[in-house]
């Protein structure tokens, strides 16, 4: 079955600066990669979300890249604010079934 | 605004408990999903079903069932609770890709 890996666990930035978050999957079948918000105590949102026919797409503030043959995809996050603090989660699922999510990161942005 | 509502916020039960966890949405959508969300294993597909009393296992549904005999409404059972299913439990409802996720049952086993 499908396995998905992030990294970092937790990342720090000061305000203002960039944010990367990375993750695999094992799934060449897997199509459809988005990425949660999750502030404490809410519900996870989705935030992103990019199809494996397009290689990047960016949302103001937001981008996410996938590399199909490396089977990775990244999330950035530039000008980061002290409101982007949350954990945030990728996810990969074959064509919106079965979504199988990474185990989470933590960012904390540092005013 | 689709609504996903989960009848308990906060949940403490004892072991050997049977356990129901409800979550109802509002709209007239067939996908739905139960997870658990642990520190550092990310949320994890228990079961999901795509329609009326159909059901499938995700990743990790032993220790659970569940039931879905109406469109709105797709319950988590815990037949007999552990301390090890002490979890955040999340429902989600699925249209095309997009998964929304209700606001969550946090479940203590004693």
């Amino acid at each position: 079955g499908e396995n998905v890996e992030q990294h970092p666990s937790t990342l720090s930035v000061q305000e203002g600066d960039s944010a990367v978050i990375k993750c695999t999957y094992s799934d060449s079948a897997s199509n459809y990669f988005p990425w949660y918000k999750q502030e404490l105590g809410k519900r996870p949102q989705l935030i992103i979300d990019i199809r494996s026919n397009v290689g990047e797409k960016k949302d103001q503030r937001i981008a996410v890249t996938l590399n199909k043959t490396a089977k990775h995809f990244s999330l950035h996050i530039t000008e980061t604010q002290p409101e982007d603090s949350a954990v945030y989660f990728c996810a990969a699922s074959t064509h919106g079934q079965n979504f199988v999510f990474g185990p989470g990161t933590r960012l904390s942005v540092l005013p | 605004d689709v609504k996903v509502t989960q009848s308990s916020r906060y949940l403490v039960k004892r072991t050997g408990e049977k356990v129901f966890l409800e979550c109802v949405q509002d709209m007239d959508h067939e996908n739905m999903f139960w997870y658990r969300q642990d520190p550092g294993l990310g949320l994890r597909l228990i079961y999901f079903s795509y329609d009326v009393k159909m059901k499938e296992k995700g990743d990790i549904p032993e220790g659970y069932s569940v039931s879905r005999e109406k469109k709105e409404r797709f319950s988590l059972i815990l037949e007999s609770a552990s301390t090890n299913q002490t979890s955040m439990y999340l429902c989600a409802w699925g249209f095309y890709n997009e998964q929304f996720f209700g606001p969550g049952t946090r479940l203590t086993v004693l």
